[in-house]
């Protein structure tokens, strides 16, 4: 079946310190990458995406990019700020015409950025 | 335009009880999703509901239950809760059409505590 997996947190970053946070899938077909946000308290918000090979997802100074033949979709930042500590999840949706879409998420990294 | 919504915000409930929970998808979204989120993990699904009919299920049993109604809201009922029933309840909603119809968007969560 479709899985994911994130490396483990928590990750603790100084400020303005480059971030990678990798993320690799096992799905078949062509399924779309995401990346998620949950900030404490809060439910998820979509941060980046990527429907197909090679398509680089960016938003907010955070990129991904769609890597089939390494199966990977690895966020990064160049520059952390203490505003971007929060838990992020990676996951794959794969969906057909009949409405049905099978998500399937990472278990999350803690990111921590210190002042 | 508002986004998903969810309610209650909090819910305490006794083992063996019943639950239900409720979600309002984006306007013009067609399509409804529930994940479970325990604490720590990564959202596990649930159901998704597409045009009021069921069109995907998880691995969760048959105590689990959900429905949706001719507005696209829809409702998430538990019944002889389980102390592991304790979790943050996600709803998301989908856009249909191109490559949208794999975006989701989440609502803030019902946190749902088992005594």
């Amino acid at each position: 079946g479709d899985s994911v997996t994130q490396m483990e947190g928590p990750v603790t970053l100084s400020e303005e310190a480059f971030l990678t946070i990798n993320c690799t899938y096992t799905a078949t077909g062509y399924p779309s990458l995401f990346w998620y946000v949950q900030y404490p308290g809060e439910g998820l918000q979509l941060l980046l995406k990527a429907t197909k090979a090679d398509d680089k997802g960016s938003n907010k100074g955070f990129e991904a990019t769609y890597r089939k033949e390494t199966t990977s979709f690895h966020l990064e930042k160049g520059s952390v700020q203490v505003s971007d500590s929060a838990v992020y999840f990676c996951a794959l949706i794969r969906g057909n015409s009949g409405g049905y879409q099978k998500v399937t998420f990472g278990t999350g990294t803690k990111l921590q950025v210190i002042p | 335009d508002a986004g998903v919504t969810q309610s209650p915000t909090h819910l305490i409930k006794t083992r063996g009880q019943q639950v239900t929970l409720r979600c309002s998808p984006i306007s013009g979204h067609k399509s409804v999703s529930w994940y479970q989120q325990v604490l720590g993990q990564g959202p596990q699904f649930i159901f998704q509901y597409y045009e009021k009919e069921e069109r995907g299920r998880g691995n969760f049993p048959d105590r689990f239950s959900a429905r949706q109604f001719p507005n696209y809201s829809s409702e998430l009922n538990v019944n002889a809760l389980l102390l592991g029933d304790s979790a943050l309840y996600l709803c998301a909603s989908s856009p249909t059409g191109g490559t949208l119809q794999y975006e989701q968007y989440f609502g803030p969560g019902t946190r749902l505590t088992v005594t």
